[in-house]
């Protein structure tokens, strides 16, 4: 089945400067990659996705970027506020023919300091 | 409001017991999973179920137990075989699609054992 590494697991970044989380898998078969935040005591939420087809999307100050080849893919959270602290999990999908399935990364904690 | 609803936030086991936690949605979606998260880790699968009254095993079913009666409701058993069952559980629903679907995580369930 498919395995899911994250690195780092934590991260303490200055405000105003970029985070870097990096995710790998070994399914190439995957082709649905979100990353959602998770808030203490909470669900995780959604915050982007990337699909198979394409190698980079933006929304705002985070982006992510995917590399089929070497079956990695990357989150970037530019200018950090405190907000953004919390925990954030990558996830792997073979799509809907395999159940839709998500496979999670052991997550990273990121803490912004003011 | 749409969303997903799980009930209780927390619930307490006893050694011996088989305990209900209850997961609705009102998105309309076909599909609906149940995930376990230990402490400081990223989710598991426990069980999903892309259509009523079909639904197949994930990773951790062991000691676990779910229905699909009905489109908007997918409760998870955790019967009295499940040894270690002191756990967050969410649930998440998707729509159908034909490449990876976004999946909206409720709230979670802490379940404690007494």
């Amino acid at each position: 089945g498919e395995n899911v590494e994250q690195h780092p697991s934590t991260l303490s970044v200055q405000e105003g400067d970029s985070a870097v989380i990096k995710c790998t898998y070994s399914d190439s078969a995957s082709n649905y990659f979100p990353w959602y935040k998770q808030e203490l005591g909470k669900g995780p939420q959604l915050i982007i996705d990337i699909r198979s087809n394409v190698g980079e999307k933006k929304d705002q100050r985070i982006a992510v970027t995917l590399n089929k080849t070497a079956k990695h893919f990357s989150l970037h959270i530019t200018e950090t506020q405190p907000e953004d602290s919390a925990v954030y999990f990558c996830a792997a999908s073979g799509g809907w023919a395999a159940g839709n399935k998500l496979t999670f990364g052991g997550g990273t904690r990121v803490l912004v300091k003011p | 409001d749409g969303g997903i609803t799980q009930s209780p936030k927390y619930l307490f086991r006893k050694e011996g017991q088989n305990v209900t936690l209850s997961c609705e949605q009102n998105l309309n979606h076909d599909a609906m999973y149940w995930y376990r998260q230990d402490p400081g880790q990223g989710l598991r699968l426990i069980y999903y179920s892309q259509i009523v009254n079909d639904f197949q095993k994930g990773d951790i079913a062991e000691g676990y137990s779910v229905s699909r009666e009905k489109k908007e409701s997918f409760p998870l058993t955790v019967t009295s075989a499940q040894k270690n069952p002191t756990a967050f559980y969410l649930c998440a629903s998707s729509r159908p699609g034909t490449s990876g679907e976004t999946q909206y995580f409720g709230p979670g369930t802490r379940l404690l054992v007494l």
